[in-house]
């Protein structure tokens, strides 16, 4: 297994509330990315990083923002949490490669009440 | 704009026979072909990919076909094994950092 941590595993959270999600990688990779998963839409790209404090927008970036301070860590933060954040959260990394494919965490399930 | 599409939820097939899972896609700059398997509460794992100056695939029981004038490709299991059962992600890349997946196909493989 690729060495990728995700925490927490599951959260609920109120609606309004900040949440920050953390994915912490041991393989010292490049490229680091954060997808949600849905029911009918797959997994959809939320923010990536292509290094420290080098992050972009994914297609569904609304509402989200990202940090990366070191290699090793990409935080995923909802300043203000909506019931449509509700989902699963999958960090994934690689090592940036053209065509290398990426490897996923075990994912964050986050129920926004 | 879903540009990677797989229109079958769901597959159930017989142990020792063949599952063929398919994917259509819009977007004629991807280059790259991916299927993940995903069992529930883990992360998807990469299972096998395919560049588009090839047409097939093979990885021990798997193999992936890909068809570019219908851009469609699928990805075969043979023979299916019940520890198989798992959703089938399929994925494509432009050579960018925006890898698009499909909805994914819940395969069952039943002994």
């Amino acid at each position: 297994d690729a060495g990728i941590t995700q925490s927490p595993r599951h959260k609920v959270t109120e609606t309004g509330t900040p949440v920050t999600l953390r994915c912490h990688q041991t393989e010292n990779h490049r490229y680091m990315y954060w997808y949600r998963q849905d029911p009918g839409h797959g997994l959809r790209l939320i923010h990536y990083s292509y290094g420290v404090k080098d992050t972009d927008k994914g297609e569904v970036s609304d509402g989200y923002s990202v940090s990366r301070s070191k290699t090793e860590d990409f935080l995923l933060t909802l300043e203000s949490a909506t019931s449509s954040q509700t989902s699963v959260y999958f960090c994934a990394i690689s090592a940036g490669q053209a065509n290398s494919p990426l490897h996923f965490g075990n994912g964050t399930r986050l129920t926004v009440t | 704009d879903q540009q990677v599409k797989q229109n079958s939820p769901s597959l159930s097939v017989q142990e020792g026979r063949i599952s063929i899972l398919n994917c259509d896609y819009t977007n004629s700059m991807f280059d790259y072909f991916l299927w993940y398997k995903k069992y529930p509460a883990e992360g998807p794992t990469f299972l096998i990919s395919i560049s588009s100056i090839k047409d097939k695939n093979e990885d021990g029981r798997f193999t992936v076909f890909l068809n570019k004038s219908a851009k469609h490709l699928s990805l075969h299991i043979v023979p299916s094994q019940p520890g198989d059962s798992a959703v089938y992600f399929c994925a494509a890349s432009a050579g960018n950092n925006d890898m698009r997946f499909g909805a994914g196909t819940r395969l069952t493989v039943k002994p």
